[in-house]
């Protein structure tokens, strides 16, 4: 199992440019997360994915948009980059029935 | 709104020594409290978790304390070692419908000097 997968791990871009960060997950989990973290700030939900077909804003959802695809994934998509949108970016995922969040490996994101 | 607040934002400790991290949250429908562990470039990983019905839990080194009637708990661990040195966040647990959702303190910066 490769756990919670995400891609890329390193990105630069643009203020203006779009671009959507994947995460893919094999452990046959029902919710799923997208997360930002910034020094000094911890982990801030922006969009979670509560079972497939459904998703709900978290606590920073302004600026982006999120897709989950199928079960297994759930992308998050920049429409229009900010700097203030650099920051590293993780996907987690967890089991219905189950207390733990996984996380992936994180997306490194710099808005120049 | 910080809903978890964690102190100290770093930790220098010694080898062999104990660390101790401490976290306070205000909402009481939290219903459960992991810690984090993250090394450099690497996601963060479960290292333990607590329910608020009981008050201690052990693993190993790692110990969680958890104080309901003061909405506080902690992570301590014994012996720190050099492997131990990584960032450590706490979180709380709150069900939004069907939807589970974690709330992060800011993290701690734990370096163990030999």
């Amino acid at each position: 199992n490769a756990g919670v997968t995400q891609t890329p791990k390193f990105q630069v871009l643009k203020t203006g440019q779009s671009m959507t960060l994947q995460c893919a997950q094999d452990m046959n989990h029902n919710s799923m997360y997208w997360y930002r973290q910034d020094p000094g700030m911890g982990l801030r939900l922006i969009y979670y994915s509560a079972s497939e077909g459904t998703t709900d804003k978290g606590e920073v959802p302004n600026g982006y948009n999120v897709s989950r695809l199928n079960k297994r994934e759930f992308s998050l998509r920049l429409e229009s980059a900010a700097p203030s949108q650099t920051s590293v970016y993780f996907c987690a995922s967890r089991l219905a029935s189950g207390d733990t969040q996984y996380f992936g490996p994180g997306t490194r994101l710099t808005v120049l | 709104q910080q809903q978890v607040k964690q102190s100290p934002q770093s930790l220098i400790v010694q080898k062999g020594g104990i660390s101790i991290i401490n976290c306070a949250y205000e909402n009481t429908a939290f219903d459960y409290f992991p810690w984090y562990q993250q090394f450099p470039g690497k996601g963060p990983a479960l290292l333990i978790a607590i329910r608020p019905d009981v008050s201690e839990k052990k693993e190993g080194r790692f110990t969680i304390s958890f104080n309901k009637s003061a909405k506080q708990f902690s992570l301590h661990i014994m012996d720190s070692q050099p492997g131990d040195s990584a960032t450590y966040f706490c979180a709380a647990r709150a069900y939004t419908g069907t939807a589970s959702k974690l709330t992060f303190g800011t993290g701690t910066r734990l370096q163990v000097m030999l």
